[in-house]
């Protein structure tokens, strides 16, 4: 199965910019991934897709400072003039097809922090 | 808008039986492949199982394959999940997640608020 990796923690100041990893494991390194939030106490939420090439697509009312970019087998997740409700927890994912059976893997997942 | 209601959750004891329910309405239901997603306490997401948007494919998560069935009725607008011989590392808070196709598994475009399961004796 694939495995994605992201790092427990990452924080930066109100206002300022952060960028968070997603490292999917080597022999799925093509692989597209999405982007969740979820907000402390909420349900998940999708950001965007993020594909190997770079490109990203992302969910209706994800506003313009967020940005989806590749490089090699990461896949990030930038977002600008951090505010205080980007708090939350970042998850990755991928689905993937073995062996004819459908699947979805998730990352452990990034907190973000607002300072 | 798009809006999934889960319900059914609660206390059982290992080994017990439950059914989760899910109301979906905002979309055309049958148009769309389902999902549940579950978080156990402190933790992160874990996918559980897919449904087809007629219902013909399902596809579960080894760790719950042969207990856990993913099912829908397109006359009622509502996905369901059949778990059986609960165990208590299946305690979670289980969401209802739409995909963004029919039949392929592509992401979870929308989320309901989840119903809490909690196995224990």
């Amino acid at each position: 199965l694939p495995v994605l990796t992201q790092p427990p923690s990452a924080s930066a100041l109100l206002g300022a910019s952060i960028k968070l990893t997603c490292t999917l494991s080597s022999e799925h390194s093509t692989y597209t991934i999405e982007w969740y939030r979820q907000r402390p106490g909420r349900s998940p939420q999708y950001i965007m897709k993020v594909k190997s090439d770079g490109s990203h697509t992302k969910g209706d009312g994800i506003p313009d400072r967020f940005m989806g970019s590749s490089s090699g087998a990461d896949r990030y997740l930038t977002f600008s003039n951090l505010q205080s409700d980007d708090e939350a927890e970042y998850h990755c994912g991928e689905s993937h097809t073995i062996d004819g059976q459908v699947g979805y893997v998730f990352g452990t997942g990034t907190k973000v922090t607002v300072l | 808008q798009v809006q999934l209601v889960e319900s059914g959750g609660g206390v059982v004891q290992p080994g017990g039986s439950l059914r989760l329910s899910c109301a979906a309405s905002g979309f055309i239901f049958s148009n769309f492949g389902m999902h549940w997603v579950r978080q156990a306490p402190g933790k992160g997401l874990e996918w559980v199982a897919f449904i087809h948007n007629d219902g013909s494919n399902k596809h579960h998560a080894d760790s719950v394959k042969g207990r856990f069935t993913i099912s829908r009725d397109n006359s009622k607008n509502t996905l369901y999940l059949q778990m059986n011989s609960l165990r208590p590392e299946d305690t979670a808070l289980y969401y209802c997640a739409k995909d963004r196709a029919a039949t392929g598994l592509e992401y979870f475009q929308h989320w309901g608020q989840g119903t809490l399961v909690i196995v224990s004796s």
